[in-house]
């Protein structure tokens, strides 16, 4: 019962280096999500795909980008890093627009 | 501006009720959601209501007033594996979710 599985765990990186978070589901979702989660703060929407090759932005996009080439597959990826991007990042998925989310063990990014 | 409003922190005692509440201002609604999150884990699914009134599962149950824009999780019987944040969340009129800050909850023996 694998459900959602996000590499890497923990990462350290340099202002400017670059990175890619991989989410991978096996439940078959259409609906994918990438958030963080700061101290303080309410979980907020990075990015979003509602199927296979789609993607749409959401509360704080900027500085990040997203693919979804396979449908199990939503890759975040970090083009130049800011210590302002320290935080935890959550992948999560669901059946559909209503459906509960299913998170994955989150990714912890420090960068210096 | 949509909000999601929620106490910062609440300590209870092992066996007892407590109540934890949580009004929002959003941009329509299609369902508020309840979640649960351990420290450094990930949050899991708790409830989920999107007409008035109580939903009971377990020792758990989430009530809805969609006119007051409020709702509440309710645990009973509590144990020391219920410390943890509680985490309430509305989907708004684009089926976007808004989070709370959560609830850090405290148990003692």
């Amino acid at each position: 019962n694998a459900g959602v599985t996000q590499t890497p765990k923990f990462r350290v990186l340099k202002t400017g280096q670059s990175m890619t978070l991989l989410c991978a589901q096996d439940m078959n979702h259409e609906y994918m999500y990438w958030y963080r989660q700061d101290p303080g703060m309410g979980l907020r929407l990075i990015h979003y795909s509602v199927g296979e090759g789609t993607t749409a932005k959401g509360e704080v996009p900027d500085g990040y980008n997203v693919s979804r080439l396979k449908k199990q597959n939503f890759l975040l990826g970090l083009e130049s890093a800011a210590p302002s991007q320290t935080s935890v990042y959550f992948c999560a998925s669901a059946a559909g627009e209503t459906g509960e989310l299913f998170f994955g063990e989150g990714s912890r990014l420090t960068v210096l | 501006g949509q909000n999601i409003d929620q106490p910062t922190e609440m300590t209870a005692t092992e066996g007892a009720i407590v109540q934890i509440n949580c009004t929002y201002q959003t941009s329509g609604f299609n369902g508020l959601f309840w979640y649960q999150q351990h420290a450094g884990e990930a949050p899991t699914f708790l409830s989920y209501n999107v007409l008035d009134g109580l939903e009971e599962k377990g020792r758990f149950s989430s009530f809805l007033s969609r006119s007051k824009g409020y709702s509440y999780l309710l645990l009973k019987e509590l144990q020391m594996k219920d410390s943890a944040s509680y985490l309430c969340a509305v989907k708004d009129s684009n089926y976007q979710l808004i989070w709370g800050a959560g609830t850090k909850l405290i148990i003692k023996p």
